[in-house]
């Protein structure tokens, strides 16, 4: 069956620290794939994208990897800090015939702690 | 730029009743997406509009319906609403190959 998986339990880090969060998913035909911070109440906000023929993309504090033949994606905060305290939610752009969907996972909640 | 706007923010309605949410996009932006979330099914998504046609749509039942106007903004509509489509519902708007923008919800309580 195809489905999309994010860490289930709450991730919690000391300030400072490295936060890596997986996103793995199975039988689908990817694209691309995008990362997004949700806070509670709100919006998903999208930080970066990544597409199926790059290992990795930067973006300040944040790093993501994606590796086809694992099927993951890893996203990192560096040198995090208590304001990335949030849920982070992974979405996988894959090929359906002639159609491009998109799959949410369900987040992964991250607290970091001074 | 002014981001994605979500009318109205909160929203309570009985049972049976009927409800319409309305989405402007960022301006040039001309994909809008509709996803329902709650908290043990994340992200659904509903259906998608592109220079007023629907391009994709969701497994929803048919009581869920859109449209997007020639100005790109796009309503969604609920018919005979039930306890289970109790949810946040959010739009988002993109351009092609790029992230979505979202709004911040319209927070829908059914009771």
């Amino acid at each position: 069956s195809q489905k999309i998986e994010q860490n289930s339990e709450a991730l919690n880090i000391q300030e400072g620290k490295t936060a890596t969060l997986t996103c793995n998913y199975t039988n689908y035909s990817p694209a691309y794939l995008q990362w997004y911070r949700q806070d509670p109440g709100r919006g998903p906000v999208f930080l970066l994208l990544i597409r199926e023929n790059e290992k990795e993309k930067r973006k300040e504090r944040l790093k993501v990897t994606f590796d086809t033949t694992l099927k993951q994606s890893l996203f990192h905060i560096t040198a995090s800090q208590p304001a990335d305290s949030a849920t982070y939610l992974c979405a996988l752009g894959y090929r359906a015939g002639n159609n491009r969907k998109l799959i949410w996972g369900l987040g992964t909640s991250l607290a970091v702690n001074p | 730029k002014a981001g994605v706007t979500q009318t109205p923010r909160y929203l309570i309605k009985t049972r049976g009743q009927q409800v319409t949410l309305s989405c402007s996009p960022i301006s040039g932006h001309r994909s809008v997406s509709w996803y329902q979330q709650t908290p043990g099914q994340g992200l659904q998504f509903l259906f998608e509009y592109f220079s007023e046609t629907q391009r994709n749509k969701g497994n929803f039942p048919g009581r869920f319906s859109g449209r997007q106007f020639s100005n790109s903004r796009s309503e969604m509509n609920v018919s005979t609403l039930e306890l289970g489509d109790s949810a946040l519902y959010l739009c988002a708007s993109s351009l092609v190959g790029s992230g979505y923008t979202f709004g911040s919800g319209t927070r829908l309580t059914v009771v």
